[in-house]
């Protein structure tokens, strides 16, 4: 049972324009998100997270949007950079610094 | 954040064989977690590691094949005992810095572990 999913495993986009990554969930106990960014052979980097408290958090040029009601949120990164090509993980938890359950991650590469 | 390292970061075993990877954190934690990431998937929790007590494992994890110490705030291990290739993942450790505004997870550089 896949509580995380995230449908695009891949997505490529212009440098300068919007990166819009999706994430779908069907645990209704989640009440914190984040955004994880993963090059190959290091760990996962921190992004940005919500609570499920807020619609919306912004962080330069990341901001995370939630629907609470859909069970869906979105990563946007603007503007997009080359230096952001790399494999974005959504992930989940029910309390904030509790196990986290993540989706399967979406390739992103922004072309120059 | 927290700096946090991992020992050693990559290796490659003989089935059968047993290998304990460390996790060291450069201040005090809450949590500290161990993942998996096997190969063109994502990451799976295998444990939470307790300070002073049995690690919580999540299902399909056991501790006989997947033994946690924890004997501070700022240190584990996790040994993959008896290995096979399916055994071959990343492993990574997680933690919830003391300090930090958030509890949000940040984690090691991982460790890539290769069964023949």
């Amino acid at each position: 049972d896949q509580q995380v999913k995230q449908n695009s495993p891949s997505l490529s986009v212009q440098e300068g324009r919007i990166s819009i990554l999706n994430c779908d969930y069907t645990n209704s106990m989640f009440d914190y998100f984040l955004w994880y960014k993963k090059y190959p052979a290091e760990g996962p980097t921190f992004l940005i997270s919500i609570s499920s408290i807020k619609d919306k958090n912004e962080d330069g040029r990341f901001t995370v949007f939630l629907n609470k009601s859909a069970k869906h949120l979105s990563l946007h990164i603007v503007p997009s950079q080359p230096g952001d090509s790399a494999v974005y993980f959504c992930a989940a938890s029910e309390t904030s610094g509790s196990r986290l359950t993540f989706g399967e991650g979406t390739q992103l590469t922004v072309n120059p | 954040s927290a700096v946090i390292s991992q020992k050693p970061s990559r290796d490659i075993c003989q089935r059968g064989t047993s290998l304990t990877i460390q996790c060291q954190v450069d201040s005090q934690v809450t949590m500290m977690f161990w993942y998996r990431q096997q190969p063109g998937q994502s990451l799976t929790l295998i444990a939470t590691a307790n300070q002073g007590s049995e690690a919580t494992y999540e299902s399909g994890f056991v501790i006989d094949k997947f033994p946690i110490s924890r004997p501070n705030l700022t240190f584990s291990t996790l040994t993959v005992s008896n290995m096979s290739p399916e055994d071959s993942s990343i492993y990574l450790c997680s933690v919830v810095p003391l300090a930090a505004p958030t509890d949000t997870q940040y984690f090691g550089p991982g460790t890539r572990l290769t069964v023949l």
